[in-house]
Parts: C-alpha cells; structure tokens; sequence
C-alpha cells in the first residue's frame, strides 16, 4: 500500500517553455501533497505543501508564479515549471500523506527535469 | 526551529558487520523521528518512525533505529549490512505541534564492500 507515482519520470525540454508533472496516490486518499527539489548530491528542498481544494503553501524563496502547484483531488497534485530555465534543471519529487496529521510521507519516483 | 544533522557524508562498511548511520535532531516539542532510503534516481522510500512508545523501533529490511531523547539523538542501524543496502540515507524530523512541515537531513551515503 502507499504507492505514489510521478509522471513523467524525465522530460527535457527548451528554454521558455512550460512543464507539468503530476504526482498522483494510487491506493490512498492524500489529504496533503508536499513538493520537493534536490539537487546532485543534496538533500530535500521543500519547495510547497499543499491540502486538497486550497492554495499551496510556498516555501521562502520558492516562486510561486515560476511552480505553480494545484492539488484538485485527493489522488492528484500537479507541479507547473512555467518558462523554464536552464537554472530549473532538477530532480522533482512529491510525497503525499494520507490523513491530516498523518505523520509518515509516502515518496514518488521523482521527475528529472532538464531545460536546454 | 526545527533542523536535523547527519554528521557523515559517507560511511563504508564490510558486508555482514554492523552498521550505524547517525542523526541528531532538535525540535520545539516532541519529536516525530524518520528515516528513508534513496536509491539512485529515485524517491525515497520509508523505513521507520519514531512517533511514542519504545525508544527502539524496527523498520524495514531489518533496519532499527534507536531513539535517545538525552541525546537527541536518532541512530540508524544494522546488525550486519549487505551490499544492497548501499544507498543514500536520510534522517527526517518532525514536530507534534501541529504543522507538516519536516525537515531533512543532508543525507549519508552508505557503501557497503562485498
């Protein structure tokens, strides 16, 4: 149980275009989604949090207009990298946790994310 | 504010010894303790909690951690370590005081040598 997947799993894509990755629970209801960045050899970014049918909650220094985030179901959390840089190239991974208050994050695959 | 350090970049160790991959946490409350396991270009994957209860938990893939409130500390470890458990390790820590956020540690990464 507690499967979450990321699609898609790489994208590459040029300079000023957008790209929308979805995060989705495949066997639970997620009552919050979480979005991370990390970079080679780093740790876990948060990026935002979000709860289904409201805003997301960025993080400081995270653009909201640049990652805009939209959690319209309990099983589907969008991220959308608008005009991508080069600087974007990354590794995007989401996790979403059941309950409110549940503690434990259940983690997608990530999405690697190349701007050319 | 919450933070978590993971004092080693890399630890390496021989297979069938024991491993112990350290982390040590400070919360305004009470501590809410995990680990994950990242393998190479993926998410990470759960492999234990500390919410209450028994300072020891056990996980995963025969994985426990040993929850040490004096210490503030949260230790992962291994009676004897196998080649695929080499991956990156991250400790993550949370607090009871209502908000989700949590934070990660830098990571370890763990070489196990046949």
């Amino acid at each position: 149980g507690a499967v979450v997947s990321q699609h898609p799993s790489r994208v590459i894509c040029k300079s000023g275009t957008s790209v929308k990755i979805e995060c989705r629970s495949l066997d639970f209801q997620a009552t919050t989604m979480f979005w991370y960045r990390q970079f080679p050899k780093k740790s876990l970014m948060l990026m935002a949090t979000s709860n289904e049918g409201s805003k997301a909650t960025y993080e400081q220094g995270v653009e909201k207009d640049k990652f805009l985030i939209n959690h319209a179901s309990l099983t589907l959390s969008t991220l959308t990298v608008t005009s991508a840089h080069p600087e974007d190239s990354s590794f995007y991974i989401c996790s979403a946790s059941g309950l409110l208050g549940e503690e434990t994050q259940y983690f997608g695959p990530g999405t690697r994310l190349l701007v050319l | 504010a919450q933070s978590v350090a993971q004092p080693e970049d890399q630890v390496n160790v021989a297979e069938g010894n024991p491993l112990t991959v350290k982390c040590t946490y400070s919360v305004s409350g009470n501590p809410y303790l995990f680990w994950y396991v990242q393998y190479p270009n993926r998410g990470l994957q759960f492999l234990l909690k500390y919410i209450t209860g028994d300072n020891l938990v056990k996980g995963s893939y025969g994985f426990e951690a040993e929850f040490n409130k004096s210490q503030t500390s949260f230790h992962l470890k291994k009676p004897s370590a196998l080649v695929s458990d080499s991956a990156l390790y991250f400790c993550a820590v949370r607090d009871d005081t209502g908000g989700f956020k949590t934070i990660f540690g830098a990571g370890t990464r763990l070489f196990v040598k046949a």
